[in-house]
């Protein structure tokens, strides 16, 4: 089965640095999901990656999906504290069957 | 455009009880997907309908149940509650099925069982 890890677990950073948070598939990605959590809520969708090489942006987000399509990477400029929560990244498994794998998630705090 | 709703958004059980979590997903949408969250499992996937159809299952026991109605509303059933079923339950809603769709998800149900 697919497994995502995610690095670092948790990160604090100051307001206004740069961030990266970089999530491993140990199997051939064949859609990436970018999502932000606030602790014991929903998940708000980020941005979502499918062809090798592909690079989105959102705002000050920007998340990028390896030509191998096997590791993805979030960056955030100039961070601020409605940055910080839980990011998670989630992988779709090739083939006819369809489910969404989860990474265990990056705890963000951005201090001010 | 309303987003996908869960009911209810909090619930306490004691073991051995049997619960029903409700989600209605984003009008159009035909694909529900259920999850559940523990602080030492993380996300995991439990099932997957589209169009009343359960499509794609997870490794959950069969106390683990649900079902989808023509109207794409979904409802989740966990019966003889454990300890270990204690977890966020989430909802997530996409037009279609399959990879390559977003995902959009609920607020949640927290589940207590004591």
């Amino acid at each position: 089965s697919q497994e995502l890890e995610q690095s670092p677990q948790s990160l604090i950073v100051q307001e206004g640095k740069n961030l990266t948070i970089n999530c491993t598939s140990s199997k051939t990605l064949y859609g990436l999901y970018w999502y932000k959590q606030k602790y014991g809520e929903g998940l708000i969708f980020l941005m979502m990656l499918q062809k090798g090489g592909e690079e989105k942006s959102h705002e000050k987000i920007t998340a990028k999906l390896d030509e191998k399509k096997q590791q993805s990477s979030l960056h955030i400029t100039a961070s601020q504290p409605s940055h910080a929560g839980i990011y998670l990244c989630g992988a779709v498994s090739g083939g006819s069957n369809y489910k969404l794998t989860f990474g265990k998630g990056t705890l963000l705090t951005v201090n001010p | 455009k309303a987003g996908v709703t869960q009911t209810p958004r909090y619930l306490i059980k004691t073991r051995g009880q049997q619960v029903t979590l409700s989600c209605s997903p984003i009008s159009g949408h035909r694909s529900v997907s259920w999850y559940q969250q523990t602080p030492g499992q993380g996300l995991q996937f439990l099932f997957e309908y589209f169009s009343e159809t359960q499509r794609n299952k997870g490794n959950f026991p069969g106390r683990f149940s649900g079902r989808q109605f023509s109207n794409s509303r979904s409802e989740m059933n966990v019966s003889t509650l454990e300890l270990g079923d204690s977890a966020l339950y989430l909802c997530a809603s996409s037009r279609w099925s399959g990879g390559g769709n977003e995902q959009f998800f609920g607020p949640g149900t927290r589940l207590t069982v004591l």
